[in-house]
């Protein structure tokens, strides 16, 4: 089945330490985004690459590097300078068109709590 | 990018219609009307959507206003497992082909579907 996944579930990070959360899409899809979602809140753009080897900060990226050397995946890395982590990361994908109404497709969602 | 108001909660009795509301009175010419939701600690689940034209697919039907500054998303039978967090968001259908695909997510409407 085609869809999005988010690896790990959970993860946790002590002070100082990068970690990355992986995202990788079967969908064929051109467009992938990382949000970031805080407790009672909606979600807040952190990054988004629209081809392969490109890729644009959202409302949010101070603290969050990315890479697209591939298609299929889009991994996130919260830095060290990211002063507040905790909170829910979802990945979603979606097809490119000119009059972009294409739906974006969530993945599950990686929990990142701090030691 | 045109905000989106809604209630933040609403209960409805298993069985029977729940009718979810949204007000964008600032929506322009070219932005349509989407429809998500979000099981808890799940990603958000695309529903449906529409610019001027009342629309329906399996899950909802969608209700725009002839002025097209409201809409509501009607689950026709609601379930136990339709009880999410359900969001309203406008997106820009933009003739650019690299244009950035924002998709602002609010704190939506809590449904709780009552047996």
């Amino acid at each position: 089945d085609g869809g999005i996944t988010q690896s790990p579930k959970y993860l946790f990070r002590k002070e100082g330490q990068n970690v990355t959360l992986s995202c990788e899409q079967n969908l064929n899809h051109d467009a992938m985004y990382w949000y970031r979602q805080d407790p009672g809140q909606g979600l807040r753009l952190i990054y988004y690459s629209q081809i392969v080897n490109d890729f644009q900060k959202g409302d949010i990226a101070e603290g969050y590097s990315v890479s697209r050397e591939k298609k299929e995946s889009f991994p996130l890395t919260v830095t060290s300078a990211q002063k507040n982590p905790t909170a829910f990361y979802l990945c979603a994908s979606s097809h490119l068109s000119r009059r972009m109404e294409q739906p974006q497709h969530f993945g599950d969602g990686t929990r990142l709590s701090i030691l | 990018d045109a905000k989106t108001t809604q209630p933040p909660s609403m209960d409805c009795a298993e069985g029977r219609a729940a009718n979810l509301p949204c007000n964008h009175s600032t929506i322009s010419g070219n932005e349509y009307v989407y429809w998500y939701r979000q099981i808890h600690s799940q990603g958000p689940q695309y529903i449906i959507h529409g610019l001027k034209n009342n629309e329906t697919n399996e899950m909802a039907s969608l209700i725009i206003t002839e002025d097209r500054k409201s809409s509501t998303l009607i689950l026709p039978h609601a379930t136990l497992r339709d009880t999410a967090v359900y969001y309203c968001i406008v997106r820009v259908a933009s003739l650019m082909k690299t244009s950035y695909d924002k998709v602002i997510f609010g704190p939506g409407t809590s449904l709780s579907v009552i047996p």
